[in-house]
């Protein structure tokens, strides 16, 4: 059974930083593309950034969050990454990371999700 | 980047009936890719539709997708109980990916 647990969450001050983690089991993890999708408390979802399979040579940003965050992986450990700083309030959200179907993430659906893991941003 | 916006914000409606989701593009979606996620309270969204009109696995025929060019829908044939949920279209025809806002199903 494929699937996705994300990690690393919790409560961080305002201009913090955080690492979130994402173990994935159950497929060849280094043949997919993978990405990050938030949702505020009671909002909808939205994009966060995205990256290519094995070397992730290519990798996508929301425009609202570029120069804050970076997208990597690990394909060696089947983890997926996002590293975050310069967090405010308005990043308070659950944190989602998903399965790409295909190696690139441009016309990827994503097709196996995680239960998503809760930041916080406060004071 | 493209806009979606779902219609309605909310469907009110009885097991057994037909629910009908739309989903709207401010440009053309490239090569109709288009995605429909349902999410239950405290769940990460599950793939139901993808590129417009396929069913994921083991997602039951009631659900159906159809569209072209902007306008996109999702079809729920006969509403059963665990199918109230709020749903999400995606595009992913471009490298910045955008959602829906979102339709809520609710029993009336």
């Amino acid at each position: 059974e494929m699937k996705l647990l994300e990690s690393g969450g919790g409560l961080v001050q305002p201009g913090g930083s955080l690492r979130l983690s994402c173990a994935a089991s159950g497929f060849t993890f280094r043949a997919y593309a993978m990405a990050w999708v938030r949702q505020a408390p009671g909002k909808g979802l939205e994009w966060v950034s995205s990256i290519s399979e094995s070397s992730g040579s290519s990798k996508y940003y929301a425009d609202s969050l570029k120069g804050r965050i970076t997208i990597s992986r690990d394909n060696s450990a089947s983890t997926l990454f996002l590293q975050m700083g310069g967090l405010r309030a308005d990043d308070t959200a659950m944190y989602f990371c998903a399965k790409g179907s295909s190696p690139y993430p441009r016309g990827s659906h994503w097709d196996v999700w995680g239960q998503g893991i809760l930041v916080t941003v406060s004071s | 980047e493209i806009v979606l916006t779902q219609s309605p914000g909310t469907l009110s409606l009885s097991p057994g009936e037909r629910a009908s989701l739309s989903c709207r593009a401010s440009e053309t979606v490239s090569s109709s890719y288009v995605a429909w996620y349902q999410q239950k309270p405290g769940q990460g969204p599950r793939l139901l539709i993808y590129r417009t009109s396929t069913r994921a696995t083991d997602i039951p025929d009631r659900f159906s997708g159809s569209g072209s060019g902007t306008d996109f829908t999702l079809t729920i044939g006969r509403l059963e109980p665990e199918d109230f949920a709020v749903y999400y279209c995606q595009q992913y025809g471009m490298s910045a990916i955008t959602f829906g806002g979102g339709t809520k199903v609710e029993i009336k």
